[in-house]
C-alpha cells in the first residue's frame, strides 16, 4: 500500500532553524499536512499544502513540496523551546488518509 | 514501528443503524486513543480523547450520545455511531499511545457511508 515516512528525531538549539523532512508514495495526493502533537494531546493541525503548491509559508513556518520526488518539508524559523513536541506529516487523496510515524523535535536551550 | 489495527476499513450502512469501529493496538498497551474525523477535502478534526478505563473526553461540538466511545481494555477502543444518518459519512481514524510524551500511532482508518 500507500506509504508516508519520516525520520524519527531532530534536535536543534534554540534560535536555530528546524527542518522535519517527510516523503510518500501516493501519486494521486490531493493535501498534504502538518501535525503538532504535544505531551499528551491530540493531534494540532499547523499548516497545509495543496498538491499543485510548490511552498507555503505561514509565519515561522515554510513547507516546501516537491511533487516530482514525493518530498515535503517544514522549516521552523527561529525555534523555540515550546516547539519541542513530536510532528507528523499525512497525505491524503480524499479516499483516506495516512500519516507518517512523527518526528520528535528537541530544542535544546 | 508499533502496529494500530483498525476494523472494519469500509462499512456502508443503513440510516438508523449503528456502526462499531474497533481500534486495536497489536503491540503494545495504549493508555490513550484519539478518535479523528475527517471531512471530505479537509483535515482531521479530533472527536475525543480516551484514557483505558475512564471516561472519553469529548472535544466542543462532538455529541457524546451520538459518538459513543469505550475504552474498556489496554489494547481496545470502540467508537460506535449510534443512529447513524447520511452526514455521519466520514473517515474515521484512531491513534494510540502508551503514554504522555510518547508517539502515536495510527490506524488504517474507516470509510462510513451511511445510505
Amino acid at each position: 500500500g500507500e506509504d508516508v515516512e519520516q525520520s524519527l528525531f531532530l534536535s536543534v538549539r534554540e534560535g536555530d532553524s528546524s527542518v522535519i523532512n517527510c516523503t510518500y508514495t501516493d501519486s494521486s495526493s490531493t493535501y498534504l499536512y502538518w501535525y503538532k502533537q504535544e505531551p499528551g494531546a491530540g493531534l494540532q493541525l499547523l499548516t497545509y499544502i495543496f498538491s499543485n503548491m510548490d511552498m507555503k509559508q505561514d509565519q515561522r513556518l515554510t513547507v516546501l513540496l516537491n511533487k516530482k520526488d514525493k518530498h515535503l518539508s517544514l522549516r521552523i524559523a527561529d525555534t523555540q523551546t515550546g516547539d519541542s513536541a513530536i510532528y507528523f506529516c499525512a497525505e491524503t487523496n480524499n479516499n483516506d488518509m495516512r500519516f507518517g510515524a512523527g518526528t520528535r523535535l528537541t530544542v535544546k536551550p | 514501528g508499533a502496529v494500530v489495527s483498525q476494523h472494519p476499513s469500509w462499512v456502508i450502512c443503513k440510516s438508523g443503524t449503528s456502526v462499531k469501529i474497533e481500534c486495536r493496538s497489536l503491540d503494545f498497551q495504549a493508555t490513550t486513543m484519539f478518535w479523528y474525523r475527517q471531512f471530505p477535502k479537509q483535515s482531521l478534526m479530533l472527536m475525543a480523547t480516551s484514557n483505558e478505563g475512564s471516561k472519553a473526553t469529548y472535544e466542543q461540538g462532538v455529541e457524546k450520545d451520538k459518538f459513543l466511545i469505550n475504552h474498556a481494555s489496554l489494547t481496545l477502543s470502540t467508537l460506535t455511531v449510534t443512529s447513524a444518518h447520511p452526514e455521519d459519512s466520514s473517515f474515521y481514524i484512531c491513534s494510540a499511545t502508551q503514554g504522555i510524551d510518547t508517539e502515536a500511532f495510527f490506524g488504517q482508518g474507516t470509510r462510513l457511508t451511511v445510505v
